[in-house]
Formats: C-alpha cells, structure tokens, sequence
C-alpha cells in the first residue's frame, strides 16, 4: 500500500513566519507535488519536482518554494507567510519517469496563517 | 489555457437515486483523464481512470464514467447511491506542457440523506 505523511494535520503560524511542510512517501515514487485545496476552487499546482533535487513550477508557485534532497522527501516552504496562504495543502506522488500514471494523496495539512 | 469544468458545485441526493456529476475538459492534446473522491476527513483516492480504449470506465464501488470525445465530458455515474457516498469529487485531465501534470475541477460535493 502507498503511504504519502504529511508532517502535521494542523499548523498554525504568524503573518511572516517561515513556515516548513514535510511529505515523505514510501513507494520509490519518482515524482512529487504539492497543491493547495480551497473551497470552490479545487486543487491548484503550486510545485511539483520530477527527480532528486528538480523542481518545476505549477500553476500558482508565487510565495513559494521547494526543496527534494532526497527521493522520497519533498518540502514545500512559505518564505513569508500571509494570510491568503491559510489554506488545505495536499502533497501527492505519482510513479513514472515524467509520466503520471496515477497521483497517491497525503492527509493534507490545514494551515492557518493569523 | 487548459481547463477542467465540474458544473454542479453542490448535489444533494437520497439514498437509491441514480447519480451524474458533469465534468467537461478543454484540451487539445491526447486525454486522459481521472475522477478522484475524498471522504470526509479522508485521503483524496482514485475513483476511476481513462488512458485509452473502451470510453465507459468502471471504477471502484459501483462509479463508472464514459468519455464522449465529441462533447469533451467525462460524467462520473452511479445507478443507486448510499449515504456513504456522501463526499467530495473532483474531475481531473492530465496534460503535457513539456512535464505531464494533472489539472482539476473545481470539485462537486455529493450529500446523500437516509
């Protein structure tokens, strides 16, 4: 069975905090992603990285960075957090060289920025 | 740009009624194309998938889709749906744009009443 942890259900951070997501998967997968999950607009791309130390921009990376030192870690980071970052964010991965066969979901952490 | 349209936002069904959630995909490329569910408090998980061949997918517990080509729609069905049905669903495509990633709906959140 995949396992995709996230390393916190619930955060809570200050306006301007640096703030560290962690998502390990257990599966050898080759590809990573991270998305945020707000009402009424889905699931949006915010990095994804294809191997070790690659990273790609999504749809929505403005206030964002990543990190994936190691194959099965891949760390989203909020150099600042704001308030319009309080959302769900879901890490996934997926099997494939540069292919998506089919993305495996963490729990999500909901983080809220005040 | 490309883009994944679920219509209904919100359905509210009773258990036994028959179910249809529209997805309609703008895409030029090869489509495949994916419909995720996420239960209350639950992973997002793979309901059901389109790569090729017969355009009616089944999926698991009684979902099934069929792609019409000529209409862009990927509509997800169930003949009887069960209160445990009630959750979140998301239509997805996968994309090429140089890397291959997935692009979602907006979701559609199904209640079934008792």
């Amino acid at each position: 069975d995949v396992k995709v942890t996230q390393s916190s259900r619930y955060l809570v951070k200050r306006t301007g905090e640096k703030v560290f997501l962690e998502c390990v998967q257990d599966m050898d997968h080759e590809n990573m992603f991270w998305y945020r999950q707000d009402p009424g607009l889905g699931l949006r791309l915010i990095y994804f990285s294809y191997d070790v130390k690659m990273k790609e921009k999504g749809d929505i990376p403005e206030g964002y960075s990543v990190s994936r030192e190691k194959k099965e870690r891949f760390s989203l980071i909020l150099e600042s957090a704001s308030t319009n970052q309080t959302s769900m964010y879901l890490c996934a991965s997926s099997w494939g060289d540069r292919v998506i066969h089919e993305q495996y979901f963490g729990p999500g952490t909901r983080l809220t920025v005040t | 740009a490309q883009s994944v349209s679920q219509h209904n936002h919100h359905v509210i069904l009773s258990e036994a009624a028959s179910l249809e959630l529209g997805c309609n995909y703008s895409y030029g490329g090869t489509v495949n194309l994916f419909w995720y569910v996420q239960y209350p408090g639950q992973h997002l998980q793979l309901l059901l998938k389109y790569f090729s061949g017969d355009p009616l997918v089944k999926g698991i517990k009684g979902f099934e889709a069929e792609f019409i080509k000529s209409k862009f729609s990927f509509n997800l069905r169930k003949p009887s749906v069960q209160w445990s049905d009630t959750a979140e669903y998301f239509c997805a495509v996968r994309v090429n744009t140089g890397f291959q990633k997935l692009v979602f709906g907006t979701g559609t959140r199904l209640l079934v009443s008792p």
